[in-house]
């Protein structure tokens, strides 16, 4: 089955910097790639999502970008502010039917004011 | 859109008793919802994927007999937590599939005395 390893774990950067998540995945059949923000004791909320035939995407400030031949995409956000902190999760899915996702194990997103 | 709503957001109930969680999408037609559990500072673990209509498929190592769900129609689905104990306390997570998106619940706290 698919496993997805994310890094780092926790991540502080300062109000304004960027901030970069990364994910690797081992099923070369995954062709799609959700990243989650969840705030504390709630549900996680898509952010964005990239499918196999893309190699980047960009809302505003947030991008993600995909490597199919080496199997990583990333989470770049870009002038980060306070409400961005939250923890993060990115996900792959390989199985067409069900989609059901397989989860990294998050990141701890703190922005600094 | 792509709203899903969860019911009760949390609950305290005592060991031994039975709890029904309820999963709804609000603006779209889920032919497949999946419940998760998540413990503090985790990711998400998938319990059960849940076909309209259908018997609930469980991942391996949740009980089916514990962790009863029906998803009778196309916009819900329960979790009933059957004899519960404090061991089950955690964070339960519904989400429903759109297209290829899974939008989440904002999840229901479960506590067990």
């Amino acid at each position: 089955g698919e496993n997805v390893e994310q890094h780092p774990s926790t991540l502080s950067v300062q109000e304004g910097d960027s901030a970069v998540i990364k994910c690797t995945y081992s099923d070369s059949a995954s062709n799609y790639f959700p990243w989650y923000k969840q705030e504390l004791g709630k549900g996680p909320q898509l952010i964005i999502d990239i499918r196999s035939n893309v190699g980047e995407k960009k809302d505003q400030r947030i991008a993600v970008t995909l490597n199919k031949t080496a199997k990583h995409f990333s989470l770049h956000i870009t002038e980060t502010q306070p409400e961005d902190s939250a923890v993060y999760f990115c996900a792959a899915t390989d199985d067409g039917s069900a989609r059901q996702l397989t989860f990294g194990s998050g990141t701890q997103l703190t922005v600094l004011p | 859109g792509a709203v899903v709503s969860q019911h009760p957001s949390r609950v305290i109930c005592k060991s031994g008793t039975s709890v029904k969680i309820e999963c709804r999408s609000l603006d779209f037609q889920a032919t497949t919802m999946f419940w998760y559990r998540q413990f503090p500072k985790q990711s998400l673990m998938l319990m059960a994927t849940s076909n309209e209509g259908s018997k609930a498929t469980y991942e391996q190592g949740v009980e089916k007999d514990k962790f009863l769900i029906n998803h009778a129609s196309l916009t819900l689905s329960t979790l009933t937590v059957t004899s519960a104990h404090p061991e089950d306390s955690s964070f339960y997570i519904c989400s429903g599939t759109l297209r290829e998106t899974q939008y989440f619940g904002p999840g229901t706290r479960l506590l067990v005395l």
